[in-house]
């Protein structure tokens, strides 16, 4: 089985940092790599899938991008509602698999 | 606009068999390419995939719980079936169902998901 690791596990920034989540796959997994944003008491919202496309109506600061082991989502300048958990999540074979989260909180 | 909602008890004593429903609409899982996930998350935990189907009947299960799991649809009323059995307290969780879109263009993975349901199992 594929296992995701993601660093950090949280980490705090300010509005208007640019913030950097990096996910690692236990083996190649080409680009099959999705990252999702969770809020509070919400469901999971897809934000990048193949690793470096932005789904539909996802704003432009969200960006993804690696291939194989090694993948980053970038938040450009973070904004209030950009203070969530994120995950990655592996597609390229079952069993399918999240990694841990990494929290971004209010500095 | 395609939205799923899931449905179940909130409810479950230990050792009883979980059902929960994923309703949906806006697409088909008669339409190749589609499939419909379910996934959970115990309170303060990560996210843990459970099983998937897809529009051509192919199933795959989560290894570690794949003789409790089993996964159904019924297309007519664009709906998926979550069984599992022999509930712990461990599977305490909220339960969430998603669409999985791979088409010929590209493979969209879990692009939009079900509100979630709570299920709370104890005796």
């Amino acid at each position: 089985d594929i296992q995701m690791t993601q660093s950090p596990s949280s980490l705090s920034a300010s509005v208007g940092d640019r913030v950097t989540i990096t996910c690692r796959a236990s083996q190649g997994i080409s680009n099959y790599l999705a990252w999702f944003q969770q809020k509070p008491g919400k469901a999971p919202k897809s934000l990048i899938y193949a690793a470096s496309s932005l789904q539909s109506g996802v704003p432009s600061k969200f960006s993804g991008s690696g291939s194989g082991t090694d993948f980053t989502l970038t938040i450009s300048s973070l904004q209030p509602e950009d203070f969530a958990t994120y995950y990655c999540q592996q597609y390229n074979s079952y069993p399918l698999a999240f990694g841990q989260g990494t929290k971004v909180e209010i500095k | 606009q395609i939205t799923l909602k899931e449905s179940g008890p909130t409810l479950v004593k230990p050792t009883q068999t979980l059902t929960l429903t994923c309703t949906f609409s806006g697409f088909s899982l008669s339409t190749s390419g589609v499939g419909v996930g379910w996934i959970r998350q115990p309170p303060g935990k990560a996210l843990e995939w459970l099983a998937l189907i897809y529009w051509n009947d192919d199933k795959r299960y989560s290894p570690s719980l794949k003789s409790r799991l089993t996964i159904t649809k019924d297309t007519s009323k664009n709906q998926v079936v979550l069984t599992m059995t022999n509930m712990d307290p461990v599977d305490t969780a909220t339960y969430y169902c998603a669409r999985t879109l791979d088409t010929a263009m590209d493979n969209y993975g879990m692009d939009v998901w079900g509100q979630g349901t709570t299920v709370t199992v104890s005796s």
